[in-house]
């Protein structure tokens, strides 16, 4: 198993450009999340989706867009890039089972917004 | 409003000298707590899950507790290989989606 993976690992971008974050698992999980790390400040949820077809908000969702068309794949997309996105940004997985919450995170993508 | 906390936030220990971190959570019901390793450059890896107060789990020196107000992660006889950043995080409120993080304590243990 690759795990969860994401691509790219590293990402600059001018003010107002859009891009793609990938981010793919292969572990057959139902609920997939994004999170930004920023320095000082504890992981925060951007979005969230429990299965193919539904995605929801998570604590900063403001400027970012996600869908989810199959099960593996869950892409978050930056609609106009802003020097506040400046982050390291994770992907992560887990069955949705109420008998475990444990996360599998991706390696992440460091995105610098200039 | 749910809140977790975290402390210190950084800890230098000699290797071999035992210490303990602390999370500390108000959340309305508290579904579980997790504790992450965080090595420099990569995604968290999960350590533990706690369901209950008066629980404890362990996995090799690192051991897990779990009061109503808060939790530790206690090391014991640490090696340089335990650096890193320990996140924790609880499931809490309604919302079975809900995850909220602490902002970390970087553990240094020196030779």
């Amino acid at each position: 198993n690759a795990g969860v993976t994401q691509t790219p690992k590293f990402q600059v971008l001018k003010t107002g450009q859009s891009m793609t974050l990938q981010c793919a698992q292969d572990m057959n999980h139902e609920y997939m999340s994004w999170y930004r790390q920023d320095p000082g400040m504890g992981l925060r949820l951007i979005h969230y989706s429990v299965g193919a077809g539904i995605t929801d908000q998570g604590e900063v969702p403001n400027g970012y867009n996600v869908s989810r068309s199959t099960t593996e794949d869950f892409p978050l997309r930056l609609l106009s890039a802003a020097p506040s996105q400046t982050s390291v940004y994770f992907c992560a997985s887990r069955f949705r089972d109420r008998s475990s919450y444990e996360q599998y995170f991706g390696p992440g993508t460091r995105l610098t917004v200039t | 409003e749910d809140q977790v906390t975290q402390s210190p936030e950084a800890l230098r220990l000699q290797e071999g000298e035992s210490s303990s971190l602390n999370c500390s959570y108000t959340v309305s019901g508290l579904r579980g707590l997790f504790w992450y390793r965080q090595d420099p450059g990569k995604g968290p890896e999960f350590l533990f899950t706690l369901y209950s107060a008066g629980e404890e789990k362990e996995k090799e020196r690192l051991k897990a507790t779990l009061t109503k107000k808060e939790s530790f992660l206690h090391i014991t006889a640490p090696k340089p290989e335990d650096s890193a950043t320990y996140l924790c995080a609880v499931q809490a409120g309604t919302s079975y989606d809900k995850v909220i993080f602490g902002p970390g304590t970087s553990l240094s243990v020196i030779p």
